[in-house]
C-alpha cells in the first residue's frame, strides 16, 4: 500500500530559530500534499495544499511566511516553520495524494517543542 | 468557516461490546467521507469510507452509516477489542478535494 514517510518525528528548538519537516511519499506520486496541525486532545487542522511545482494555497488564517512550504518533486514536501516561537509548539502531520481524496495517506506525524 | 463538530467526547465500552462514534458534519454538499484512527503521537489511520451516494458501507468489524437528512455519520465497532482504543475522526471532502476533520471521539475500551 501507499507509504508516506514524515522525518523528524520528534524536534526541540530554540525560540527564533527555523525548524524543517519532510514528507514523503515512498512508493507512489504525490500530486497533492497536505499540512495539518494538530494541538492536544483536538483535530486535525488544514494548514496548506501543495501542489508539486506551484505555490501551496493556504488555509485562511495560516500565516504563509511563517509555515513555508515547498513541493519540488513528486515524492517530497517540506514544511518550514520559520522563527520559531513556544506558540508554535504542536503536532504538525502530512497526507500525500495520489490524485484522488480516496487516496490520501497520512504520514506518522512530527512533534515540534520550541523553547 | 468549514467544520465538522468542536467538542472530544469520550467514549467507554466493555470489552465484547459494540461501540458507536457519532460525527455531525456541517456541509451538505460535501459528497465523500472518511472514518480514521489515530493512535497518540501517531497520524490518522483509515478505517472506513462511504460515498454520499450510499447510506451504508460494511468492513472488517466496521460499519459506516451516513444520514444525510441530518448530517449525521455513525461508526459501528463490533466486538470492541482493547486495541481499538484511540481517537476517532471523520473527515469530509466536496468533489475530491481538502479533508475537513471532525472533533474527533476517544474511545475506551474497559478490559
Amino acid at each position: 500500500g501507499a507509504v508516506v514517510s514524515q522525518h523528524p518525528s520528534r524536534v526541540i528548538c530554540k525560540s527564533g530559530t527555523s525548524v524543517k519537516i519532510e514528507c514523503r511519499s515512498l512508493d507512489f506520486q504525490a500530486t497533492t500534499m497536505f499540512w495539518y496541525r494538530q494541538f492536544p486532545k483536538k483535530s486535525l487542522m488544514l494548514m496548506a495544499t501543495s501542489n508539486e511545482g506551484s505555490k501551496a494555497t493556504y488555509e485562511q488564517g495560516v500565516e504563509k511566511d511563517k509555515f513555508l512550504i515547498n513541493h519540488a518533486s513528486l515524492t517530497l514536501s517540506t514544511l518550514t516553520v520559520t522563527s520559531a516561537h513556544p506558540e508554535d509548539s504542536s503536532f504538525y502531520i502530512c497526507s500525500a495524494s495520489y490524485g484522488t481524496v480516496d487516496g490520501y495517506t497520512f504520514g506518522s506525524g512530527t512533534r515540534l517543542t520550541v523553547v | 468557516g468549514e467544520s465538522v463538530g468542536l467538542h472530544l467526547p469520550t467514549l467507554s465500552v466493555q470489552e465484547g461490546d459494540n461501540s458507536i462514534i457519532n460525527c455531525a458534519y456541517s456541509n451538505s454538499a460535501s459528497d465523500y467521507f472518511i472514518w480514521y484512527k489515530q493512535e497518540s503521537g501517531k497520524g490518522p489511520q483509515f478505517i472506513i469510507d462511504i460515498r454520499s451516494n450510499m447510506d451504508k458501507r460494511q468492513g472488517q468489524r466496521v460499519t459506516v452509516l451516513l444520514n444525510k437528512t441530518v448530517k449525521h455519520l455513525s461508526l459501528q465497532i463490533a466486538a470492541t477489542q482493547p486495541g481499538d482504543s484511540a481517537v476517532y475522526f471523520c473527515a469530509e471532502s466536496i468533489y475530491g478535494n481538502k479533508l475537513v476533520f471532525g472533533a474527533g471521539t476517544i474511545l475506551r475500551v474497559k478490559s
